[in-house]
Order: C-alpha cells, then sequence, then structure tokens
C-alpha cells in the first residue's frame, strides 16, 4: 500500500514556543490532506482538510491561527502549532488521499506531541 | 448524540474466538463505512470499507453493514494475539471527511 511518512514522531517543547509537524506522502500525489487530533482512549478527531494549493478548511472550534496548515506540494503537507500550550498535548495524525479517494486514504504513523 | 458511537471495551478474549465489534451511526445519509485497525501510538490503518448495506469478507475479517438499524459490525474469526489493537469505525461526510467512532480496544490472550 501506499506510504505516508509524518514527522518527528514524537516532539516535546516548550511553553510558548511552536512546532512544525511534517506529512509526506511518499509514492502518490496527495491532492488532499487530512489532519487529525487523538486524545488517549478517544476518537479522532478531523481538525483540518487541505488541498494542493489552497488554504486549508478548519473544522468548527479549531483556531485556525494557532494551528497553522499548509499544502504547498501534492506530496507534502505541514502542521504548526503556534506558542503551544500544555492543553496543545495530544496525538496528531495525518491522512492523504488521491483525488476522489477519500475512503482509501494512507495515514501517517502520527506524532505525539508533548508541551512542558 | 454523535454521530458514530462505539462501545470503547476493553474487550479481552482468548485466542481462536470469533470477536465482534459493533457501531451505530445516526445519520442514514452516510454510505462509506470503514474499519481501522490502530496500535498504540501509531496511525490508523484501513482494514476494509463496505459501501451501502450488505456484508464483504476479506480473510478472518468480515464487515457488516445494516442501514435499517444504522449498525456496523466486523467479525473477526479465529482471532490471533496479532489482532490485539484497537479498533475504530468510521463513516464519511461529503468532501471524504471522516467520521470516527471512539474505538475499540481488543485483547487477544494467548
Amino acid at each position: 500500500g501506499a506510504v505516508v511518512s509524518q514527522h518527528p514522531s514524537w516532539v516535546i517543547c516548550k511553553s510558548g514556543t511552536s512546532v512544525k509537524i511534517e506529512c509526506r506522502s511518499l509514492d502518490f500525489q496527495a491532492t488532499t490532506m487530512f489532519w487529525y487530533r487523538q486524545f488517549p482512549k478517544q476518537s479522532l478527531m478531523l481538525m483540518a482538510t487541505s488541498n494542493e494549493g489552497s488554504k486549508a478548511t478548519y473544522e468548527q472550534g479549531v483556531e485556525k491561527d494557532k494551528f497553522l496548515i499548509n499544502h504547498a506540494s501534492l506530496t507534502l503537507s505541514t502542521l504548526t502549532v503556534t506558542s503551544a500550550h500544555p492543553e496543545d498535548s495530544s496525538f496528531y495524525i495525518c491522512s492523504a488521499a488521491d483525488t476522489g479517494r477519500f475512503i482509501e486514504a494512507f495515514f501517517g504513523q502520527g506524532t505525539r506531541l508533548t508541551v512542558v | 448524540q454523535k454521530e458514530v458511537e462505539q462501545d470503547p471495551g476493553p474487550l479481552s478474549v482468548p485466542e481462536g474466538a470469533i470477536v465482534s465489534l459493533n457501531c451505530t451511526y445516526s445519520n442514514s445519509a452516510f454510505q462509506y463505512f470503514m474499519w481501522y485497525r490502530q496500535y498504540s501510538r501509531k496511525g490508523p490503518e484501513l482494514l476494509m470499507y463496505t459501501y451501502s448495506s450488505g456484508n464483504k469478507e476479506d480473510g478472518r475479517f468480515t464487515a457488516q453493514v445494516d442501514k435499517s438499524s444504522k449498525y456496523i459490525s466486523l467479525f473477526i474469526r479465529d482471532s490471533q494475539p496479532s489482532d490485539s489493537a484497537t479498533y475504530l469505525c468510521a463513516t464519511a461526510r461529503e468532501g471524504g471527511k471522516l467520521i470516527f467512532g471512539q474505538g475499540t480496544e481488543l485483547s487477544v490472550k494467548p
């Protein structure tokens, strides 16, 4: 199956700093990428949808100025958590899909963010 | 009411048992129903998906959808310790936005 690589797999940062998470599709063109957040023993919650070359669409309740998403190419999307706080500590997961194949989107391995 | 509801478990079964995992959903307009497996600290992996009602089988796994009762199921036959993971059901909104259940933590004991 297709591979989506997410980096880093874990990161610890100080409160007030920013963290960038990368999501790469390694062997297909990802016209759409999705970013999710998952708290322990809870479901994945969609944060935003990004299409290559367009501004991301954020779900209700997600602060777009805090969670900056860039999808500059068909193989790379980034999520930047700006001015991180301890409540932003979570597991962030991206998924990537080719045009019209959303059901078969492939997920990255996730990034565990801990803000201290 | 959540759009997709799933019993979080945990569920513990002996090796070789048949496992039944279930979800309910609220919106009758949903057409695609997926099952994912997620190992600890990893991203989800798509196991299988079904469109509308009916059954779909893939090896030891069978997915079932009953649209009349808005009920989806995943059956695992001859369960193995390597099946121990969290299983997430999901459906899709327009634009490919996935809505996940809470996930059921499954443990298969040797």
